[in-house]
């Protein structure tokens, strides 16, 4: 059964940080790697999406990077800004059709 | 991307009622999905939606609490039923063209019975 992780749940940075949301999973057998942001009360937002042949993926701000082999992902977001704050999810896509959701990790950018 | 719209975005309901969830598309989409998220936990897949048949539900859910239908590529809803305080959660549609294809989510439903 697939089962995915981040560590920390909750990270606070002071504004203008480089930082890396760290996401694992146990089962490398996967299509493809989503990470979603929450705002409070909100739905999800796709972020990025990286498909298992890739090893990156780059919007703006925003890179996301996978190993399979590992079994590990991560977000790196430069210059964090106080609109950043929200809950950052990584879900992957398995050879069970489904995707399988990380936690999250709660990201609070200080002015 | 699709956009997506879900209703209502939430409601306080009593215990042993049900409640109607609706999610609706701007475009045709092949695949949606509904999710629970309790308070404080990752996002869990109920069912998948299948157009003109019964859904596909996962383990732990059941279609006489959770009926869904689909009876379009733009539209599903998802009943709560019987509801109890065990059901206060964070209920969401999300939709995807291919297998893997992103998927998108609506805003949710915050649902509280009390």
């Amino acid at each position: 059964k697939q089962e995915v992780t981040q560590i920390p749940a909750a990270l606070s940075v002071p504004e203008g940080e480089n930082l890396v949301l760290n996401c694992s999973f146990t089962d490398s057998a996967i299509y493809n790697l989503q990470w979603f942001r929450q705002d409070p009360g909100k739905g999800l937002t796709s972020l990025l999406l990286i498909q298992s042949s890739q090893r990156e993926q780059t919007s703006g701000r925003l890179n996301a990077s996978l190993d399979k082999s590992s079994g590990r992902s991560t977000l790196y977001i430069a210059a964090s800004q106080p609109g950043d704050s929200a809950t950052y999810l990584c879900a992957v896509f398995g050879a069970n059709s489904k995707l399988t959701f990380g936690k999250g990790i709660t990201l609070s950018v200080r002015p | 991307s699709a956009v997506i719209s879900q209703k209502p975005s939430r409601d306080i309901c009593q215990r042993g009622t049900s409640l109607t969830i609706q999610c609706q598309v701007d475009s045709q989409v092949t695949m949606m999905f509904w999710y629970r998220q309790q308070p404080g936990q990752s996002l869990t897949l109920i069912a998948t939606a299948n157009q003109g048949s019964e859904a596909t539900y996962e383990s732990g859910f059941v279609i006489d609490k959770f009926p869904i239908s689909r009876p379009n590529l733009t539209f599903s809803t998802l009943t709560v039923s019987n509801m109890s305080p065990e059901d206060s959660s964070i209920y969401l549609c999300s939709v995807a063209d291919r297998v893997n294809q992103p998927q998108h989510f609506g805003d949710g439903t915050r649902l509280s019975i009390l």
